[in-house]
C-alpha cells in the first residue's frame, strides 16, 4: 500500500484481556515508531525500531507492554492484562531512515478497555 | 528532558483571516522542531520541519513557521485560513542526539468560521 496501515482500527477489550495491535509500515522504511495518544492529548512516544532492533523502549508504560518487529517490517504492539487506563489511540509511524526523515503516520488503532 | 507547550487549546478564526498557533519548547541544545496536522479519522501529517539554517520555514498548504531561539518558540502561521484548515495541530520536538524519540504538545484545535 501507499501508506502506513494499522489493524484493527478499533478494538474493544475487557479488562484483563491481552490485545495485539499490528502496524504495516511503508515498504522499505527502516524505522518504525509507536505512540500512545490519550483523549485530548498529544501523542506520547512508546518505542522505536531500526530494522528489527528495538533501540529505545523507554516510553513503554509498564512491563505489560511489549513490541516486536522480528523481520524488520511488520510490527506488533502487545498489551497484556489490559487496564482501563490503557484506553487510547495507538499510532504507528515509519520513516525511511532514522535521522532526519519525515515520519509517516498510520490512522491509529482506537483501543477501549471496559 | 525535552518538552513542548501549546498554550492555546482551542482557536477560532474567520475564513480568510490570518492564523498564528503558538509553540514553546524546552530543550538544552538546538532541537529539531515539527508541526503536524491531524484531521478526524486521519493520521498525523507533517506540515513543516526545522533542523538548521534559515529560521523561517515554509511548509505545505501555505503554512510557515519561525524558529526563535531566544524565545524558545516555533510558532505556526498562515496568512489566510481556508475552511479546510479546521483540524488539530501538534507541535513536536526531537533531540538532535536521539533521533527516534519525539515529544509532542497537547495540540491546538482550530475552528474556522464561515
Amino acid at each position: 500500500g501507499a501508506g502506513v496501515s494499522q489493524s484493527p482500527r478499533y478494538k474493544v477489550a475487557k479488562r484483563g484481556q491481552d490485545v495485539a495491535l499490528r502496524c504495516d509500515p511503508i515498504s522499505g522504511h527502516v524505522s518504525l515508531f509507536w505512540y500512545q495518544q490519550a483523549l485530548g492529548q498529544g501523542p506520547e512516544f512508546l518505542t522505536y525500531f531500526q530494522n528489527e532492533a528495538q533501540l529505545d523502549k523507554s516510553g513503554l508504560p509498564s512491563d505489560r507492554f511489549f513490541a516486536e518487529r522480528p523481520e524488520g517490517s511488520v510490527s506488533t504492539l502487545k498489551i497484556q492484562r489490559t487496564q482501563q487506563e490503557d484506553s487510547a489511540v495507538y499510532l504507528c509511524a515509519s520513516s525511511l531512515t532514522l535521522t532526519d526523515d519525515e515520519q509517516f503516520f498510520g490512522p491509529g488503532t482506537r483501543l477501549t478497555v471496559l | 528532558a525535552q518538552s513542548v507547550t501549546q498554550p492555546d487549546i482551542h482557536i477560532t478564526v474567520s475564513e480568510g483571516a490570518s492564523l498564528e498557533l503558538r509553540c514553546n519548547y524546552s530543550y538544552g541544545a538546538t532541537p529539531y522542531l515539527f508541526w503536524y496536522v491531524q484531521s478526524p479519522g486521519q493520521g498525523l501529517q507533517l506540515l513543516l520541519k526545522y533542523f538548521s539554517g534559515d529560521t523561517l520555514v515554509q511548509g505545505i498548504k501555505g503554512f510557515e513557521a519561525e524558529f526563535k531561539r531566544s524565545q524558545s518558540s516555533f510558532n505556526l502561521r498562515k496568512p489566510s485560513v481556508h475552511w479546510s484548515d479546521a483540524a488539530e495541530y501538534f507541535c513536536a520536538v526531537r533531540a538532535s542526539t536521539n533521533a527516534g524519540k519525539s515529544t509532542f504538545g497537547d495540540g491546538t484545535t482550530l475552528t474556522v468560521k464561515p
